[in-house]
């Protein structure tokens, strides 16, 4: 079993629909856990942690099951500007990460 | 306040040739990371450093490459000789010791004819 796996899509959404994608780890020491965004040619950008008691930030809400393994991303209201790759990443701390490749969304209008 | 600062940001070289990407990582950050991305492969750990020290370098794919950090303000990652397989984005990315949460500069796409 890959260390962290994804579906890489691409997930085709219209605008204003809800989207949630999932990413499950084999690791069960894993103790942070991050979602990041990549546009297209340009570098990962931090979206949110995740935290054992869940996380909101505005459309976001990102959760994490450790019986299950797997670390979750919703996304509500979806905009155009949400068109991105989707990272999980895992570790963390005084150490690196460890990311999936990856899930590919398509807002379409 | 800057951020992660790589350059170049686009090198082409000829395989054989020596290639040195550089990284300035945000001020105050103790812990710096280089990593690779390709298609294939997604985004790799090569190497990182807390406080300029070497920590885990499991990562760097084979004896052609190097990296070091003289200063808490610079690294390097060098690949010598460089070889076609080599061509990937190179990303580095840096953060308080001990947080989780990495910040990364644009990356230098390389690529090695």
């Amino acid at each position: 079993r890959k260390e962290v796996e994804q579906d890489p899509g691409p997930f085709n959404v219209p605008e204003g629909a809800t989207v949630a994608f999932n990413c499950t780890y084999s690791n069960s020491a894993s103790q942070s856990f991050f979602w990041y965004r990549q546009d297209c040619r340009k570098e990962p950008k931090l979206l949110m942690s995740v935290y054992s008691s869940g996380n909101e930030d505005g459309r976001f809400t990102a959760q994490l099951n450790r019986a299950s393994q797997y670390i979750s991303l919703l996304i509500r209201d979806s905009k155009l500007s949400d068109s991105a790759t989707y990272l999980c990443a895992l570790g963390g701390g005084a150490d690196g990460l460890t990311f999936g490749k990856g899930t590919h969304l398509i807002i379409q209008p | 306040d800057a951020g992660v600062i790589q350059s170049p940001r686009h090198e082409v070289t000829e395989m054989g040739q020596e290639v040195t990407l550089r990284c300035k990582p945000i001020s105050g950050h103790n812990s710096l990371f280089w990593y690779r991305q390709t298609m294939m492969r997604g985004l790799e750990l090569l190497i990182y450093f807390n406080n300029n020290v070497p920590i885990d370098d499991s990562g760097m794919p084979e004896d052609r490459f190097s990296a070091k950090m003289p200063n808490a303000s610079f690294s390097t990652l060098k690949i010598q000789p460089s070889e076609p397989r080599d061509s990937a984005v190179y990303f580095c990315a840096s953060s308080p010791f001990g947080a989780g949460e990495q910040y990364f500069g644009p990356g230098t796409r390389l690529t090695v004819t």
